[in-house]
């Protein structure tokens, strides 16, 4: 268990629906990070947060967007959705920047249909 | 766009055999990070170098940072079924973003 939970586990829906995937970082860290998985892709970074501000953007689509709140905790909004969308969703988190050790969620699986 | 290239990509050996994995790039990398995943779980760090020439060990992997920090390799020796997974390697640049090769995925047979 590395202390980074995510909600849902797995989330099904429809092409042009949104949904909000949620991240709770360890206990200390300060920053979270989304990555998207999928077979084709790999592991693609998309978004960094660090005490609440956007700290770097990878290649997340305009279609995303993502926030954390005060409590640290971070949701990432997907719209618009399409078939390509399918996806695991993984958060991590780490105490400070992108190289200290990130610890991973168990993931959220995205299937559009 | 730095990318990260791993191979093999897939890799099937038996028990007690050794194998290596190798992570290049031509992007310059500040510290370079292995993961091991299993599936439906998320990636797990197993190591960070940081210095050009690094060598580190844990147990029987060994992982080494090229001298430029271009590129590093993963030796595993006398591999056992629990080193089944999929490894990757990922590169931190300079301004903090991580990226990912492709991954390699390891099956031991017992």
């Amino acid at each position: 268990d590395s202390g980074v939970t995510q909600t849902p586990k797995h989330l099904i829906t429809a092409t042009g629906q949104r949904v909000t995937l949620r991240c709770s970082p360890r206990s200390g860290d300060l920053s979270v990070y989304w990555y998207q998985q999928s077979l084709d892709q790999g592991l693609q970074f998309l978004i960094q947060y660090y005490n609440g501000e956007e700290r770097a953007k990878g290649n997340i689509l305009e279609r995303f967007s993502a926030q954390q709140f005060p409590d640290l905790h971070s949701e990432l909004n997907l719209s618009s959705l399409e078939l390509g969308d399918s996806a695991l969703y993984f958060c991590a988190s780490s105490v400070a920047g992108a190289d200290y050790e990130q610890y991973f969620g168990p993931g959220t699986r995205l299937t559009v249909t | 766009t730095q990318l990260l290239e791993q191979s093999p990509q897939f890799l099937s050996i038996q028990e007690g055999e050794n194998l290596t994995v190798y992570c290049n790039s031509s992007s310059v990398f500040s510290s370079l990070q292995w993961y091991r995943q299993e599936p439906g779980e998320g990636p797990v760090l197993l190591v960070t170098v940081v210095t050009g020439g690094e060598v580190k060990k844990l147990k029987r992997l060994t992982f080494q940072f090229g001298d430029a920090r271009k590129d590093s390799s993963l030796h595993i020796t006398a591999a056992q079924p629990g080193d089944t997974g999929l490894y990757l390697c990922a590169g931190v640049t300079s301004y903090g973003k991580l990226t990912f090769g492709q991954g390699t995925i390891l099956t031991v047979h017992p």
